[in-house]
């Protein structure tokens, strides 16, 4: 079965900083680019950031001004996600997603970790 | 404000048809056929229904269709069953530093 399991979410102060990770299982995934997508509280969802299968390509969202770290470890499945200076507004649930695929679609979600940025 | 526009919410009985929306522009939708759909239950994570615009992944029930028209690309339900009340989202790539957008998310209510 092919599984996306995130962790590393919780409560962190205004300025602070977390590191969510995503294990992967149920298919080949040194071959295929990994994505991070947000859902802040009640909105829609957000693409955040992706990396290739490689590592050696990462993407970013506008939104996050330089703010983040994507990264793959390929021996052990697993993709990271390094955030830093966070602030309220980045309050969300973050879902790994397997993708983007040959027509950019994200086609395995994980159950999601929530990011709650407040003092 | 989302970087595709959809319909806030829908509404169909059982049994009948509803068409959800995404409105892009000519660096999304209208440019590229990278239209992807996704139902997400409410506290649950989003799934893929609809890909490269109308496209089914294996598994996908065939009540669900997609198309495009220009900058708008839509999403079909026929056969509406009440498991089908949830929120849908229309994603695309986009020729931009944010390189995938989505949209704000069309609530649908099985009446």
């Amino acid at each position: 079965e092919v599984q996306l399991l995130e962790s590393g979410g919780g409560l962190v102060q205004p300025g602070g900083s977390l590191r969510l990770s995503c294990a992967a299982s149920g298919f080949s995934f040194s071959s295929y680019a990994m994505s991070w997508v947000r859902q802040a509280p009640g909105k829609g969802l957000e693409w955040v950031s992706g990396v290739s299968d490689g590592g050696g390509s990462t993407y970013y969202g506008d939104s996050l001004e330089g703010r983040l770290t994507i990264s793959r470890d390929n021996s052990k499945n697993t993709v990271f996600l390094q955030m830093n200076n966070l602030r309220a507004e980045d309050t969300a649930v973050y879902y790994c997603a397997k993708g983007p695929g040959g027509s950019d679609e994200f086609d395995v979600w994980g159950q999601g970790t929530m990011v709650t940025v407040s003092s | 404000q989302s970087a595709l526009t959809q319909p806030a919410s829908v509404s169909g009985s059982p049994g009948q048809s509803i068409t959800i929306s995404c409105t892009g522009t000519s660096s999304d939708v209208g440019a590229y056929n990278y239209v992807s759909w996704y139902r997400q239950h409410s506290g649950k994570a989003p799934k893929l229904l609809i890909y490269g615009v109308s496209n089914r992944p294996s598994g996908v029930s065939n009540r669900f269709s997609g198309s495009k028209s220009g900058n708008t690309a839509s999403l079909t339900i026929s056969g509406l069953q009440a498991e089908d009340e949830a929120d849908y989202y229309c994603s695309s790539y986009r020729s931009s530093s944010t390189l995938w957008v989505f949209g704000g998310g069309t609530k649908l209510t099985v009446l």
